[in-house]
């Protein structure tokens, strides 16, 4: 069955960086595009990134352009967020989540992974 | 940026009614391409991530309990839950992903009256 494990999270000052990971399984990796999206605590869902299959196609949120890299490794199937100058209000949970239909750009997430949290904070 | 607006923010009702949620789009999401209109529905319960109920506005994704139901026209869309249970208790999220940036909206939270 499929599976996509968040990890990286943790405690961090702001304006410091941290990588985050997603491993998959049950599913050929290569052949879907993915996205990351974040939870601030008790609030709504924030799409924050997207990556093609081949990772030849990467669109941001204007929130973190400039900031947050997303790039993938298809041989060790795995997605990663790069986030730098880390700020307060990027306090969240990090979902990375896989598209339905895979060599779609646009397309709804049929899968997420369980999430990572990351708090901000001196 | 489309801009998903959810009604209400929040709703109770009774075990075995209707339970009716709407998502307004500030911008169609319908392709004429395609004629497929790019709006989704997510339930989220507590700890937990978002999990998949309806795409393409009406198409239930596989395993989803037929009393969920999606439809809608280019700016105005609706999730039903025919007949609430207790399992349905979560926040409902609509989501555009017509265009980049995918949008949500802010969510709806079910609750038993």
């Amino acid at each position: 069955q499929v599976q996509l494990v968040e990890s990286g999270g943790g405690v961090v000052q702001p304006e410091r960086s941290l990588r985050l990971s997603c491993a998959a399984s049950g599913f050929t990796f290569s052949s879907y595009g993915m996205h990351w999206v974040r939870q601030a605590p008790g609030k709504g869902l924030e799409w924050l990134t997207l990556i093609s299959y081949d990772g030849s196609v990467k669109y941001y949120a204007d929130s973190v352009k400039g900031r947050f890299t997303i790039s993938r490794d298809n041989s060790q199937n795995t997605l990663y967020l790069q986030m730098n100058s880390l700020r307060p209000e990027d306090t969240a949970v990090y979902y990375c989540a896989k598209v339905r239909n895979g060599r779609e750009l646009l397309d709804p997430f049929d899968h997420w992974g369980q999430g990572t949290l990351v708090t901000v904070s001196s | 940026d489309i801009v998903m607006t959810q009604s209400p923010d929040s709703l109770a009702v009774s075990l075995g009614e209707r339970a009716t949620i709407n998502c307004k789009s500030s911008q169609s999401v319908l392709n004429s391409s395609n004629n497929k209109k790019y709006l989704a529905w997510y339930q989220q319960k507590p700890g937990q991530p978002p999990k998949l109920l309806i795409y393409w506005a009406s198409t239930r994704e596989s395993g989803v309990p037929d009393r969920f139901s999606g439809s809608g026209s280019g700016t105005d869309f609706t999730l039903t839950i025919s007949s609430l249970q207790s399992e349905d208790v979560a926040v409902y999220y609509c989501h555009q992903y017509y265009r980049v940036p995918g949008t949500f909206g802010q969510g709806t939270k079910v609750e038993i009256k």
